[in-house]
Order: structure tokens, then sequence, then C-alpha cells
């Protein structure tokens, strides 16, 4: 079936740097991409949607210069969480449409812990 | 304001039980229903999915109901196991692909 890599699985990184994480499609193409954010014991918040070869569009409030977004191509996006913070600590995970699958089906990734010490 | 409404936030059943997770949404343009299985520090996995064309559709042990009229839909575990102890997410999504998510639901099979 397809499946949506994501890398890494989780990473430790210090205040003020900049960590980024990757999400892979990796067996069918994926002009969109979208990037979650989900809390312990909490759903999935949609931070923004990644649109291969243009800007990502960002959800009310998710600071865009904070969480870079970068699809170059049709089977890989990136988020770049920039200056780090504790309170960015979180869950990430993208999930990938499968534009060649009737009804266009959403896979996930398995998600990126991110721990900002 | 969360557009989908998933309850209960828990539930708790005997193995071989039928746990019931109801979901509820307001906008009707809303064309894609899935459902979401995750276990704890996992991704979630799609489960099923179901279109607002269909009334009802199984996968394995999973089945989806779905009321148009009544602008809601539901999952049925069937034959539930221990395995089968996760949290589900119902969602929906127009034809931008953003899905919004229910608030999530713990379900615990005992043995």
């Amino acid at each position: 079936g397809a499946v949506v890599s994501q890398h890494p699985s989780w990473v430790i990184c210090k205040s003020g740097t900049s960590v980024k994480i990757e999400c892979r499609s990796l067996d069918f193409q994926a002009t969109t991409m979208f990037w979650y954010r989900q809390f312990p014991k909490q759903s999935l918040m949609l931070m923004a949607t990644s649109n291969e070869g243009s800007k990502a569009t960002y959800e009310q409030g998710v600071e865009k210069d904070k969480f870079l977004i970068n699809h170059a191509s049709l089977t890989l996006s990136t988020l770049t969480v920039t200056s780090a913070h504790p309170e960015d600590s979180s869950f990430y995970i993208c999930s990938a449409r499968d534009s060649g699958q009737k009804g266009n089906t959403i896979y996930f990734g398995e998600g990126s812990w991110l721990t900002v010490v | 304001q969360q557009q989908v409404k998933q309850s209960p936030q828990s539930l708790i059943v005997q193995k071989g039980g039928i746990p019931i997770i109801n979901c509820a949404y307001e906008n009707t343009a809303f064309d894609y229903f899935p459902w979401y299985q995750q276990f704890p520090g996992k991704g979630p996995a799609l489960l099923i999915a179901i279109r607002p064309d269909v009334s009802e559709k199984k996968e394995g042990r999973f089945t989806i109901s779905f009321n148009k009229s009544a602008k809601q839909f539901s999952l049925h575990i069937m034959d539930s196991q221990p395995g089968d102890s996760a949290t589900y997410f119902c969602a929906a999504s127009r034809g931008d692909y953003k899905l919004s998510f229910g608030a999530g639901t713990t379900v615990t099979v005992r043995a």
C-alpha cells in the first residue's frame, strides 16, 4: 500500500536552533502534502498545506516565518522549525494526497517527535 | 471551532464487543469522510473512508455508516480484539483535501 515516510522519527535540539523534518511519499506522487501538529492526548491540528512548486498556505495562527515549508519535488516536503523554543516541542505529522487514486486518498507519515531543550 | 464533533471521548468494551464511535458535521461541502486509527507515538493509519453517495461501507471488521440527511457518520468495530485498543479519529474534507479531525475516541478492548 501507499507509504509516507518521515525523518527523523524523533529529534532533540537546543533552544534557538533550527530543525528540519522531511516527509516523503514512497510509492506515489504527491502534489499536495499537509503538516499537522499534535499535542499529547489531543487531536491533530492542521498547520499548513504544502503544494509542489508553490508557496505553502498556512492556517490561521501558524507563523509562516517560524515553520518554513518547502515542497521541492512531487515526493518530498520539508518542515523547518526555526529558532526553536521549548513550546515548539510536539509531535509533527505529515500527510500526502495520492492524486493517482480515485477519491484522492490521504495517507499519514509515522510522525516526528521534536523536543526542544 | 471544531468542524467535526466526535463522541464518545473514550469507551471500554469486552473482547468480541462492538465499539461504536459517532461523528457529526455541519459543512455540507464535505465530501470525503475517513477514519484513522492511531497507536501511542505513531502516526494515524487510514482504516476506511466513505463518500456521501454511499450509506454503508465495510472493510474487514470495520464498518462505516453514513447518514447524509442527518450529517452524521459512525464507525463500528465488529468482533473487537485487544489489538484494536487505540485512539480513533473521524475526519472530513472538501475538495481542498484539508482534513478536519474529530477530537478522537480512545477505545479499550478488554480480554
